[in-house]
């Protein structure tokens, strides 16, 4: 089944790490995004990347890195500098630029917890 | 920029209907619908795009009014599994480029 996978879906890390979420996709889709969702919040884009070896700043991107190698992969980087790491991470895709062609394809998540 | 969703709650028994605002100050494009239960990812509804269409998905409809920037979500004999935070997705005009904003969402209980 096709679909986005992140990883790890919960993670501890100590204040002054940096670490490294995972994103794959097999649906082939073009565009990849990071939302950072805190409660009570809506989602806030991070970066994204609307084609292999490009990404672009989202709304939240200070303190946060991302890399697009393949088509598939959009792991994304929270650094020390982020000020308040700790949140939900989702991860997405579409098939062409936001909204353009339709709807998001999330995956589950990643809950980080810096202690 | 961030449309206002309306009410932040909302809390059914089972069979009622209900109706999710969401308004923006800004010229837009589409609306994105998307439910998220807790702890899980969030799940598209549908997108509507201007021109003022309505679209359906089973017993979950919305329309959307160009004119005043506002969409909302029509919740039809709700069910159990309508249970969830329900985000709504604004896409505007950022220069050459589109821009998607959510709103905060509104929090939806069904009851048996």
């Amino acid at each position: 089944d096709g679909g986005i996978t992140q990883s790890p879906k919960y993670l501890f890390r100590k204040e002054g790490q940096n670490v490294t979420l995972s994103c794959e996709q097999n649906l082939n889709h073009d565009a990849m995004y990071w939302y950072r969702q805190d409660p009570g919040q809506g989602l806030r884009l991070i970066y994204y990347s609307q084609i292999v070896n490009d990404f672009q700043k989202g709304d939240i991107a200070e303190g946060y890195s991302v890399s697009r190698e393949k088509k598939e992969s959009f792991p994304l980087t929270v650094t020390s500098a982020q000020k308040n790491p700790t949140a939900f991470y989702l991860c997405a895709s579409s098939i062409g630029n936001l909204g353009r062609t339709g709807e998001l394809f999330f995956g589950e998540g990643s809950r980080l917890t810096v202690l | 920029q961030q449309p206002v969703q309306s009410p932040q709650a909302v809390i059914l028994r089972e069979g009622e209907d209900a109706v999710i605002n969401c308004s923006s100050s800004k010229a837009l494009y589409s609306v994105h619908w998307y439910r998220q239960k807790h702890g899980e990812a969030p799940v598209f509804l549908m997108i509507l795009l201007k021109g003022g269409e309505q679209k359906g998905h089973d017993k979950i409809s919305a329309s959307f009014n160009e004119k005043k920037q506002q969409s909302s979500l029509y919740l039809t004999a709700s069910q159990l599994s309508y249970s969830g935070t329900y985000f709504c997705g604004t896409e505007m005009y950022a220069g050459n480029n589109r821009k998607l904003i959510w709103g905060l969402g509104t929090s939806l209980a069904v009851n048996p």
